[in-house]
């Protein structure tokens, strides 16, 4: 089974923090992408990858970084935590070989920022 | 810009029943739609997923209609049962293994 892998369940950081949220899956997928999930909202993407050191912004990179040095890791990080960046953070990943659409998520990581 | 619009924002459904969720997309160019499902504590999961070429499919109690002309797909869940209650998101994405685009999700539960 495809397993993707976020570093915490829940996070409590303070305004102005850099935080970093760590994802790792473990089937040699090409493709992994960073959503958060706000009620009402639906998933919005913030960044993606399609390789190693490879990095494209989403709908909503405002106030993000993303990091892959190794292809089964990928981070997201802000730079400057914010209230308004309190949410769900959901990591996925896809195989990117054409063969298959679908993405696996991880758990999700829920972000307070106080 | 909302380029997938999903609706209702909750349902509330009778064991047995139908759960019906609509979404309608603007981007012609979109190749793929999935539906995925989230229950609590987890994150979403794939459930079903349709091409523009076909205007059905069916997987067991879980249906996809899709309407290429009107832009409009729709999942219905037949004999609706209480494991059924979670968060349904419909999705688009316009190349293989490209970015998705969600709607904003629908809260269904099913009621014993």
């Amino acid at each position: 089974d495809v397993k993707v892998t976020q570093s915490s369940r829940y996070l409590v950081k303070r305004t102005g923090e850099k935080v970093f949220l760590e994802c790792v899956q473990d089937m040699d997928h090409e493709n992994m992408f960073w959503y958060r999930q706000d009620p009402g909202l639906g998933l919005r993407l913030i960044y993606f990858s399609y390789d190693v050191k490879m990095k494209e912004k989403g709908d909503i990179p405002e106030g993000y970084s993303v990091s892959r040095e190794k292809k089964e890791r990928f981070s997201l990080i802000l730079e400057s935590a914010s209230t308004n960046q309190t949410s769900m953070y959901l990591c996925a990943s896809s195989l990117g070989d054409g063969s298959s659409y679908e993405q696996y998520f991880g758990p999700g990581t829920r972000l307070t920022v106080t | 810009q909302q380029q997938v619009k999903q609706s209702p924002q909750s349902l509330i459904v009778q064991k047995g029943g139908i759960s019906i969720i609509n979404c309608a997309y603007e981007n012609t160019a979109f190749d793929y739609f999935p539906w995925y499902q989230q229950f609590p504590g987890k994150g979403p999961a794939l459930l079903i997923a349709i091409r523009p070429d076909v205007s059905e499919k069916k997987e067991g109690r879980f249906t996809i209609s899709f309407n290429k002309s009107a832009k409009q797909f729709s999942l219905h869940i037949m004999d609706s049962q209480p494991g059924d209650s979670a968060t349904y998101f419909c999705a688009a994405s316009k190349y293989q293994g490209g970015k998705l685009i969600f709607g904003q999700g629908t809260e269904l539960s099913v009621k014993p």
